[in-house]
């Protein structure tokens, strides 16, 4: 039973553009969501977060966007750089903290 | 100087065996996890400690057993290795609702 999902397993996108992840989740009483970024071999680590009591956070290049009446949460990069090449897990915690499976996003020079 | 570390970062072992996983976090944490990511890429969390009690454990076979004597360390043990507990298995620690985990442990079971 996924309570987080993330349909889009790979994501391509061009240095300098817009890279957008999505995320979906089923269970309405989720009340932290996180994103954490993934390099090979290592462990995730975290990106940002976002509390269920806001629709919007913002830490520079990266923004977390909240709708939870679609129960639909998104991370945006902009503008990407290759060094955001990495798989990107999307997370929400309820008590203990579910992940989806990982978008990985490709950023080409 | 590293805040979350496990050793080994790679198993290779026979079926029936037994092995251990050793995770140390250097944060000052109270609660410590054991996460497994399968072959669908999913992170599962197995178990977590808070000062040393067993707060959740998510239907883990009884085969998989942990320990932490004291509150930096969580090893995981696990008894008669099956084909099936290949994985990659994370460490973590959290404080303040977020998890900082540990480089991971590939374990190949032949």
């Amino acid at each position: 039973d996924q309570q987080v999902k993330q349909n889009s397993p790979s994501l391509s996108v061009q240095e300098g553009r817009i890279s957008i992840l999505n995320c979906d989740y089923t269970n309405s009483m989720f009340d932290y969501f996180l994103w954490y970024k993934k390099y090979p071999a290592e462990g995730p680590t975290f990106l940002i977060s976002i509390s269920s009591i806001k629709d919007k956070n913002e830490d520079g290049r990266f923004t977390v966007f909240l709708n939870k009446s679609a129960k639909h949460l998104s991370l945006h990069i902009v503008p990407s750089q290759p060094g955001d090449s990495a798989v990107y897990f999307c997370a929400a915690r309820l008590g203990d903290m579910r992940f989806g499976a990982g978008t990985r996003l490709t950023v080409k020079p | 100087d590293t805040a979350v570390s496990q050793t080994p970062k790679y198993l290779v072992t026979q079926m029936g065996n037994d092995k251990s996983i050793k995770c140390e976090q250097n944060l000052g944490h109270d609660t410590m996890y054991w996460y497994k990511q399968d072959s669908k890429k999913f992170l599962k969390i197995m178990f977590s400690y808070n000062n040393k009690e067993l707060i959740i454990n998510e239907t883990v076979p009884n085969r998989f057993s942990p320990k932490s004597p004291d509150k930096a360390h969580l090893n995981l043990h696990i008894n008669s290795l099956e084909l099936g507990d290949s994985a990659v298995y994370f460490c973590a620690s959290s404080q303040g609702g977020r998890l900082f985990f540990g480089p991971g442990t590939r374990l190949t079971v032949l």
